[in-house]
């Protein structure tokens, strides 16, 4: 039971490339967020889905898109990468909305380095 | 915006000694969470306490909850080295599918 994959760990972007980040999870999971953290600012939401090919806009969706065609991945995309995607991204995943309101079933990935020159 | 404040932003106390984190909130909330993060990891979730309940345990752990002045604090008790990470409150509205998360706590434990 692998929980939740994040790939890849560390990625090096130039200004205006594209590229994807996967988290997959093998809990069999509904809920899946995609947040990004940066230093002083906490974990802010960019992204999550509810179920498989449904998703919804968090705190910071703009520059991003995501997709949900299988229930065990959430890909997060940037289409054209900016300097202020410099982050590192954490995606989390728990299994419906009764395991949000006890908390402990909610899983978070290892973090996705990302920067941007 | 962020939902939950931690205060205060950095701690550094001694092997041993007690420490307390509080978090303040704007909205009201169904639940209050609090996570720790090693450095260079993911988020581990510690203890969640209930809008209802007003004191949770568990281990060294002990979270109170005032809703009226929405606030939460988290005690560490007999601290330990292995204890230094960063710790973040989380809310979850009633209805909402979402956790907001507060900009963090950074607590240093000296041996």
């Amino acid at each position: 039971n692998a929980g939740v994959t994040q790939t890849p760990k560390f990625r090096v972007l130039k200004t205006g490339q594209s590229m994807t980040l996967l988290c997959a999870q093998d809990m069999n999971h509904e809920y899946m967020y995609w947040y990004r953290q940066d230093p002083g600012m906490g974990l802010r939401l960019i992204h999550y889905s509810v179920g498989e090919g449904t998703t919804a806009k968090g705190e910071v969706p703009d520059g991003y898109n995501v997709s949900r065609l299988k229930k065990q991945n959430f890909l997060l995309g940037l289409e054209s990468a900016a300097p202020s995607q410099t982050s590192v991204y954490f995606c989390a995943s728990h299994a419906n909305r009764g395991k949000l309101y006890t908390g402990n079933t909610i899983y978070f990935g290892e973090g996705s380095w990302l920067t941007v020159v | 915006s962020q939902q939950g404040e931690e205060d205060p932003q950095a701690l550094s106390i001694q092997e041993g000694e007690n420490a307390t984190m509080n978090c303040s909130y704007k909205t009201s909330i169904n639940n209050l969470q609090w996570y720790r993060q090693n450095s260079g990891r993911g988020l581990v979730h510690l203890i969640l306490i209930r809008s209802n309940e007003r004191e949770k345990h568990s281990g060294r752990l002990r979270v109170t909850l005032d809703t009226s002045k929405k606030s939460s604090s988290l005690l560490i008790t007999a601290s330990r080295a292995a204890d230094t990470a960063s710790y973040f409150c989380a809310t979850n509205q009633g209805g909402s599918e979402k956790l907001v998360f507060g900009k963090g706590m950074k607590l240093t434990v000296n041996p």
